[in-house]
């Protein structure tokens, strides 16, 4: 596609529940990162996928965190036992690779009730 | 991933007066990256500069990486209130790592 998509815009869950967020990065990009935004702060590393490399998963907060990505292409990051904690917005970014720059989705405004 | 401080945390101006931030590192950075989120928004990649004592310029935006390679700046020319939004650095090592950001207003 011409740009990050991610999926859904916005989601409400119940504390507890599960929820599972998508990301379609730009045809061809190779790396992906997933970032976590809480109002008005900075960009909080979350995992990065780069090709058939083993991810870097050491910003995933707690195992109720985790993070594929399929073929190399889409990615989902999944919350388990979803905490008011979690609530912020989940950003996904990629990259063809190397010394590139990044582009960014819209980002998943996830809130936790 | 490497650390860095970005200062001011706010700045408010003028329209029409100039704005700089500052990335400062304690290590060597191979590259920095420079991006610009809008209120409500996403970040935006502005450019990158991988030389020592780069100079680069886009319009109003003047963005410099230091000899050293350990500190960077954005320098913006005569505000516009179409500047407002968080300016980010973010070092490109071993994975791409964000400043915490500085918010700029621009009161016209």
């Amino acid at each position: 596609g011409a740009g990050v998509s991610q999926s859904p815009s916005n989601k409400v869950t119940e504390k507890g529940k599960d929820v599972e967020l998508r990301c379609d990065p730009i045809s061809g990009h190779t790396a992906l990162y997933w970032y976590r935004q809480s109002l008005g702060q900075g960009l909080e590393f979350l995992i990065y996928f780069q090709g058939n490399s083993a991810p870097d998963k050491s910003g995933l907060p707690s195992d109720r965190f985790s993070a594929e990505r399929t073929g190399g292409s889409v990615s989902t990051l999944t919350i388990q036992r979803t905490q008011q904690e979690d609530s912020a917005v989940y950003l996904c970014a990629s990259s063809p690779g190397g010394y590139e720059g990044y582009t960014f989705g819209s980002g998943t405004r996830l809130t936790v009730v | 991933g490497q650390q860095v401080m970005q200062i001011p945390q706010y700045q408010h101006v003028q329209e029409g007066e100039d704005f700089t931030t500052y990335c400062n590192s304690s290590t060597t950075l191979s590259n920095i990256q420079w991006y610009k989120q809008r209120p409500g928004g996403h970040p935006v990649f502005l450019i990158q500069l991988v030389k020592s004592g780069e100079v680069k310029k886009q319009k109003r935006l003047t963005f410099q990486f230091g000899e050293a390679k350990k500190n960077s700046s954005l320098h913006i020319t005569a505000t516009q209130t179409t500047d407002v939004g968080t300016y980010f650095c973010a070092p490109l090592g071993s994975r791409l790592t964000f400043g915490e950001g500085t918010q700029l207003t621009v009161n016209p």
